[in-house]
């Protein structure tokens, strides 16, 4: 099983509002990703957790909090977000250590700020 | 700035043709390489990966890599339309950081 899957498939939210995404996997992969893609452009890393730690944040503004409660689960919370942050918000998961450590996507998240 | 370069395209290839697509990247101490396809609105789904320099084939896709070139291709023998999609090229450092090129925009014309 080669699944990450990712709810809502949809959200719309206003400049106010909290709201959180999540992503899951059941492949024990111990590194998961967050990426914010918009439109005709590649995936921009957000943040990484390896072994359930955050490694990684490429200076994401504070807006954007990420959570990992477990070695399956990745939340992103948002809060006070702005129009520019509507985009594709997609959740991957890899193997960690030696070897190629293939990613694998979620579908994603539609996020539309208003 | 770890940079990973591909050519935007679109590029346009009858049916039956074989597609060449080609990337490049500037951080030598990338450790593994990946091909991904995306269609609009979707994500991106893996279709293959290398480590080792030389060529991996599986079944009409074969990938390139040259690490002393800096070099990664994917050539997809027999096109179909169904390959029309974007197709990035994605990079992992000994971090577990992933680089992904601006992609190519295919085209298989019937």
């Amino acid at each position: 099983d080669t699944e990450v899957t990712q709810t809502p498939k949809h959200l719309v939210m206003g400049m106010t509002n909290k709201k959180s995404l999540k992503c899951e996997q059941h492949m024990g992969h111990r590194a998961m990703y967050w990426y914010k893609q918009k439109a005709k452009k590649p995936p921009e890393l957000m943040f990484v957790y390896s072994y359930e730690k955050l490694s990684i944040n490429e200076s994401v503004p504070s807006r954007f909090s990420p959570e990992c409660p477990n070695s399956s689960l990745l939340n992103l919370h948002l809060h006070a977000l702005q129009p520019e942050d509507s985009a594709l918000y997609l959740c991957a998961s890899s193997q960690e250590g030696q070897g190629p450590n293939e990613q694998f996507f979620g579908p994603g998240t539609r996020l539309t700020v208003l | 700035q770890k940079e990973v370069e591909q050519n935007s395209g679109p590029l346009s290839v009858p049916e039956g043709a074989i597609a060449s697509l080609n990337c490049t990247y500037s951080d030598r101490g990338s450790q593994s390489f990946f091909w991904y396809r995306q269609y609009s609105g979707k994500s991106p789904e893996l279709i293959m990966f290398i480590y080792s320099n030389g060529d991996k084939e599986d079944g009409r896709f074969t990938a390139q890599l040259n690490k002393a070139s800096q070099y990664v291709s994917l050539l997809i023998r027999d096109s179909q339309p169904s390959d029309s999609a974007t197709y990035l090229c994605a990079v992992r450092n000994t971090g577990n950081q992933f680089y992904f090129g601006t992609g190519t925009s295919l085209t298989v014309i019937p």
